[in-house]
């Protein structure tokens, strides 16, 4: 069975501290795709990355950074020098070759102004 | 605006009553997904279409619900005899035929039903 795991229900932050994101995946399958996307107060879900199963490269975009550990089924998010706007609900997901995304069951992020 | 567009934002309704929610995807893209999310949860997949063929249906989806692609563009998902546990946030998705590219979301129908 696919399942996606964000253990961190609600996450608060100071202004400009630096917070990570946890995701735990678990699948059989060995092709799949991982995704972080951001729900703001208005709702639309936007998107924020994508990873797929050969590439444990990790990656950093702005003050926003992934790490992909398959050894431990990890695909984690971290914010840097955090912002009121990354305020959200940060959700992680996984596709497999077919087309489902299983989605986790989000994080609410605060940042404290 | 050259997003996902979904009508109505809104829809209240009486227990009992039928709903439709339309959903206009990107045009070059192919590939359509329905998602409920109710409050405190991630999106849970409903459906999938590609082109006008409906090709993944998920056991969320009871015989009250239906969903459609006449053309392979729009997409309609109807709720009958509505109950008050479809009160949640409806989510169209659409994404290209690359098996990587990710999914861009809509703006969402929130359905309350009384």
């Amino acid at each position: 069975a696919q399942k996606v795991t964000q253990a961190q229900t609600e996450i608060s932050v100071v202004e400009k501290e630096d917070v990570t994101l946890d995701c735990v995946y678990e699948t059989r399958d060995t092709t799949y795709y991982l995704f972080w996307y951001k729900q703001p107060p208005s709702g639309e879900l936007v998107f924020l990355i994508r990873r797929n199963s050969f590439d444990e490269q990790n990656e950093i975009s702005g003050r926003y950074s992934w790490n992909f550990q398959k050894s431990t089924s990890s695909f984690n998010f971290t914010i840097t020098a955090s912002q009121v706007v990354d305020s959200a609900v940060y959700f992680c997901a996984l596709r497999l070759t077919g087309n489902q995304f299983y989605f986790g069951t989000g994080t609410s992020l605060t940042v404290i102004p | 605006d050259t997003g996902v567009s979904q009508n109505p934002r809104h829809k209240i309704t009486k227990r009992g009553q039928n709903v439709t929610f339309r959903c206009d995807p990107i045009s070059e893209h192919n590939r359509l997904y329905w998602y409920r999310q109710t409050l405190g949860q991630g999106p849970e997949f409903l459906t999938y279409f590609q082109n006008e063929a409906q090709l993944e249906k998920s056991r969320l989806l009871s015989d009250r619900f239906s969903a459609e692609r006449p053309k392979g563009s729009f997409s309609t998902l109807e709720i009958q005899r509505t109950e008050q546990g479809d009160s949640a946030m409806y989510l169209c998705a659409s994404k290209t035929g690359t098996t990587s590219q990710e999914q861009f979301f809509g703006p969402g129908t929130r359905l309350t039903v009384l």
